[in-house]
């Protein structure tokens, strides 16, 4: 079963404009993952934030967790038609219990950058 | 530093067959994960191998099954291959074997159609 929802499903916009996608979750956790795919081929893993940390960035890459409310985003700055991918938040269950080791992933956003 | 390798590519399989994936981790990850990405329900955990010993298992029928060799990679089979089986089987690794961060890393799966 899936962790939670991302939204919006599905985000178009201009070359150089800038993406937010949203990302909630069920349960505590060790730490949230973000990652792109293309086309359906592997996914490439963009960042991980702890749970003990509010923001971190890499690059065009901006990361926020709020755990209070269960959420995430990533806000990719000044897009380029290379962005376009699904992007996917997955998060880590600390150690023990049922969900251990795995990531839990979301539906995923849809990003098309237009040139 | 080379990534998660996967093969093959691509497979076409009919109803009923047997099929093995194969996965090599990066060079120093110990732990290997399986998912199952089907159109329609997302990235769904199958399996971790750690140090050669199952860890966890998804929701998944005792016909998919696996193991990790010494070297640490990783083979998936499924039985009985049922239509719906048909998917992109991705493979993952980490370094920490979930101890800590369990940052995984994906190869660029393969692609199983059962006709």
């Amino acid at each position: 079963s899936q962790q939670g929802e991302e939204d919006p499903q599905a985000l178009s916009i201009q070359e150089g404009e800038n993406a937010t996608m949203n990302c909630s979750y069920k349960t505590s956790i060790n730490n949230l993952q973000w990652y792109r795919q293309n086309s359906g081929r592997g996914l490439v893993h963009l960042i991980l934030i702890r749970s003990n940390e509010r923001e971190k960035h890499s690059g065009r890459l901006r990361v926020t967790l709020d755990t209070s409310k269960k959420s995430s985003s990533l806000l990719i700055t000044a897009s380029r038609a290379a962005d376009t991918a699904s992007y996917f938040c997955a998060t880590a269950a600390n150690a023990g219990g049922t969900s251990y080791g795995k990531l839990t992933f979301g539906q995923g956003t849809i990003l098309t950058v237009h040139p | 530093e080379a990534g998660v390798t996967q093969s093959p590519t691509h497979l076409i399989k009919t109803r009923g067959q047997q099929v093995t994936l194969r996965c090599s981790p990066i060079s120093g990850h110990t732990s290997v994960y399986w998912y199952q990405q089907a159109l329609g329900l997302g990235l769904q955990f199958l399996l971790w191998y750690d140090e050669g010993e199952e860890r966890n298992r998804g929701n998944f029928p005792p016909r998919f099954s696996g193991r990790q060799f010494p070297n640490y990679s990783s083979e998936l089979n499924v039985n009985a291959l049922e239509l719906e089986d048909s998917a992109l089987y991705l493979c993952a690794s980490s370094q920490d074997g979930g101890q800590v961060y369990n940052e995984q890393f994906f190869g660029p799966g393969t692609r199983l159609t059962v006709l």
